[in-house]
């Protein structure tokens, strides 16, 4: 079975320091993944996702990911955050094929703070 | 952009009573999913959908719940003697094919059982 690990529960930063959040996936195969944020009191939107080729992946606001095969990783980072970042960032992950639902990370709480 | 609605953005009910959870996923997806986030707690993947029947269902997805797309346009969640334990965010997805490739939530639905 696939799942998701998100190391840390809650990530606390100041203005214009830099950030990264881990995901590690447990699935041999070839698989999808994202990163979804949730700002507070809203729905899900998509920051980035990966499905092939250049394993460094820009998404919006400043984000990118990075996926390294080798650890089962895809983790999250962003040289400079702001104070409207602020919000709860979920990885997920899919195989490529066939109907299988998106499996969601715990997720990761970051404040920033001024 | 194309989006994901879901109606209504709240609903109150008491606990035993039926409630209908309504959403309209993008025109030309295929594939459609439930998922629910319990206050403080992961994203949690409940049900999909495609070619008119369930595809999977976790195991929260019991015989409380129901899917159906009745119209072609709507897709429906139905909880037919709510518990408090079903107060959540319940998301609705849809997911696009190929080229379209690609998961899009709802805004949500927030269901309060009391």
């Amino acid at each position: 079975a696939q799942s998701v690990s998100q190391h840390n529960h809650h990530v606390i930063l100041s203005e214009a320091a830099s950030l990264e959040l881990g995901c590690n996936y447990s699935y041999g195969g070839t698989v999808n993944l994202f990163w979804y944020v949730q700002y507070p009191g809203q729905h899900l939107q998509l920051l980035l996702k990966y499905f092939s080729g250049d394993p460094l992946v820009k998404g919006i606001k400043g984000f990118e990911a990075e996926f390294i095969k080798s650890k089962f990783s895809f983790n999250l980072r962003k040289p400079s955050v702001q104070w409207s970042d602020t919000a709860e960032y979920f990885c997920a992950v899919t195989p490529p094929s066939g109907n299988t639902p998106l499996v969601f990370g715990k997720g990761t709480r970051l404040s920033v703070i001024a | 952009e194309p989006e994901v609605t879901q109606t209504p953005s709240h609903q109150v009910t008491q606990m035993g009573q039926e409630v209908i959870l309504r959403c309209v996923p993008i025109s030309n997806h295929l594939y459609f999913y439930w998922y629910r986030q319990i206050l403080g707690q992961k994203v949690e993947f409940l049900v999909s959908f495609y070619n008119n029947e369930i595809s999977e269902k976790s195991e929260i997805f019991d015989d409380q719940f129901s899917v159906e797309r009745p119209d072609g346009s709507n897709f429906t969640l139905k909880i037919r003697s709510t518990k408090l334990e079903d107060s959540a965010m319940y998301f609705c997805a849809s997911r696009g094919t190929g080229a379209n490739y690609g998961y899009t939530f709802g805004s949500g639905t927030r269901l309060t059982v009391v």
